[in-house]
């Protein structure tokens, strides 16, 4: 059983187009995450959700927008895609903010063209 | 806010070899700290965390960590590196109420 799922793992499509990507934790943890890793590898933080709600929101653009159906899933939805989007996205759940482990997903590799 | 350093971008080591990998962090207080392994086309997972208590912790895979306050870090050890250790190594601070943020990361390659 996969304790974090992200599909599609792979990702590539053309600027200007919107794109989602899925994430699932059957870990029973409040709180998710989305990172964006760099082709340098340097992981930011761009949102977690903590019980649906918003709690953190990195300043990353508007064309960005996570949406959580359920506590289980945190999707990510991104309008307008830009050559600068090609990255790694993982997704990730804790049982809660304050020092938790976060369970990392496989990653989705979006490369914009 | 908090800030993670670390130092080396890029270590070579041989197999059976020792490793220490540098981690400092920049924060008012004492953080939550953790390592991470990121593994070629793999998501990340955790080795070890400290949160308060006894400064050597222990991990996973033979990994242990050493809090040190007044020097601000939180290096990874391990007495005999396995060449399924080449990976990514991230280190990551958590201050209270604050964002988790991650090191830029250190490559580890292991030469048989």
């Amino acid at each position: 059983d996969t304790a974090v799922s992200q599909t599609p793992k792979y990702l590539v499509t053309q600027m200007g187009n919107d794109k989602s990507i899925k994430c699932e934790q059957n870990l029973g943890h409040d709180t998710m995450y989305w990172y964006k890793q760099d082709s340098k590898k340097f992981l930011k933080i761009m949102f977690s959700y903590n019980n649906k709600e918003l709690i953190i929101n990195e300043t990353v653009p508007n064309r960005f927008s996570p949406k959580s159906p359920d506590k289980a899933h945190l999707n990510l939805h991104i309008n307008s895609l830009e050559l600068g989007d090609s990255a790694v996205y993982f997704c990730a759940s804790s049982q809660d903010q304050g020092g938790y482990t976060q369970y990392f997903g496989p990653g989705t590799r979006l490369t914009v063209l | 806010a908090q800030s993670v350093t670390q130092p080396d971008i890029h270590i070579t080591v041989s197999e059976g070899a020792s490793l220490e990998l540098r981690c400092n962090y920049s924060y008012g207080a004492t953080p939550y700290l953790f390592w991470y392994v990121q593994s070629p086309g793999q998501g990340l997972q955790l080795l070890l965390k400290y949160f308060s208590g006894d400064t050597l912790v222990q991990g996973i895979k033979g990994f242990e960590a050493e809090f040190k306050r007044s020097q601000s870090s939180f290096n990874l050890r391990k007495p005999s590196v396995h060449w399924s250790d080449a990976a990514e190594y991230f280190c990551a601070v958590e201050g209270y109420g604050q964002n988790f943020v991650f090191g830029p990361g250190t490559r580890l390659s292991v030469l048989p």
